[in-house]
């Protein structure tokens, strides 16, 4: 089936650490996002890709960065500049061409970060 | 895109109707009203979306009042599985490009028995 896969599910980092997560998708989606959860909070944006080898920053992209190579992969390195990385990440995909509706927009089921 | 406000916790008891609303007062001619929800420690799903027209599908209904400034998304008979935060979003239909969704921090819907 296809589908949004983010690996692991649960990762602790040393305080200092960079951590990369990992984000596939096999659904031939353009476009993919990374969102940040906070306890009680909504979903906010960290970065995101339209097309292979392009990207943008979200609202909070301060201490993240990403890469692009491949349209099936959209990996999110979180790294010591990151005052407060502790967080629910959630990684999305959307098609591009999709004009009609967001039934194309899918999310994963999250990497939950703790930094000890 | 346009902002939504939504209060930020209902109840619903078991096999009853929960109406969910959402207000978007400015809300642009070419914004889509789209509701996804979020139950814990999960990705979010989508639930529907609507332009103008009501729209009814295997999840939920969505009523979109003819100014457009609200909607109300239903869910006609809550069990408890539908306990989950839902989320409101407005946002335009970009021709060929997939544009960031932006979320609030929705409803928290608890459905008790």
């Amino acid at each position: 089936d296809g589908g949004i896969t983010q690996s692991p599910k649960y990762l602790f980092r040393k305080e200092g650490q960079n951590v990369t997560l990992s984000c596939e998708q096999n659904l031939n989606h353009d476009a993919m996002y990374w969102y940040r959860q906070d306890p009680g909070q909504g979903l906010r944006l960290i970065y995101y890709s339209q097309i292979v080898n392009d990207f943008q920053k979200g609202d909070i992209a301060e201490g993240y960065s990403v890469s692009r190579e491949k349209k099936e992969s959209f990996p999110l390195t979180v790294t010591s500049a990151q005052k407060n990385p502790t967080a629910f990440y959630l990684c999305a995909s959307a098609s591009r061409s999709d004009r009609s509706s967001f039934y194309g927009y899918t999310f994963g089921s999250g990497t939950r970060l703790t930094v000890v | 895109d346009a902002k939504t406000t939504q209060p930020p916790s209902m109840d619903c008891a078991e096999g009853r109707a929960a109406n969910l609303p959402c207000n978007h007062s400015t809300i642009s001619g070419n914004e889509y009203v789209y509701w996804y929800r979020q139950i814990h420690s999960q990705g979010p799903q989508y639930i529907i979306h609507g332009l103008k027209n009501n729209e009814t599908n295997e999840m939920a209904s969505l009523i979109i009042t003819e100014d457009r400034k609200s909607s109300t998304l239903i869910l006609p008979h809550a069990t408890l599985r539908d306990t989950a935060v839902y989320y409101c979003i407005v946002r335009a239909q970009n021709t060929g490009t997939a544009s960031k969704l932006t979320f609030g921090t929705g409803t928290r819907l608890q459905v008790t028995l």
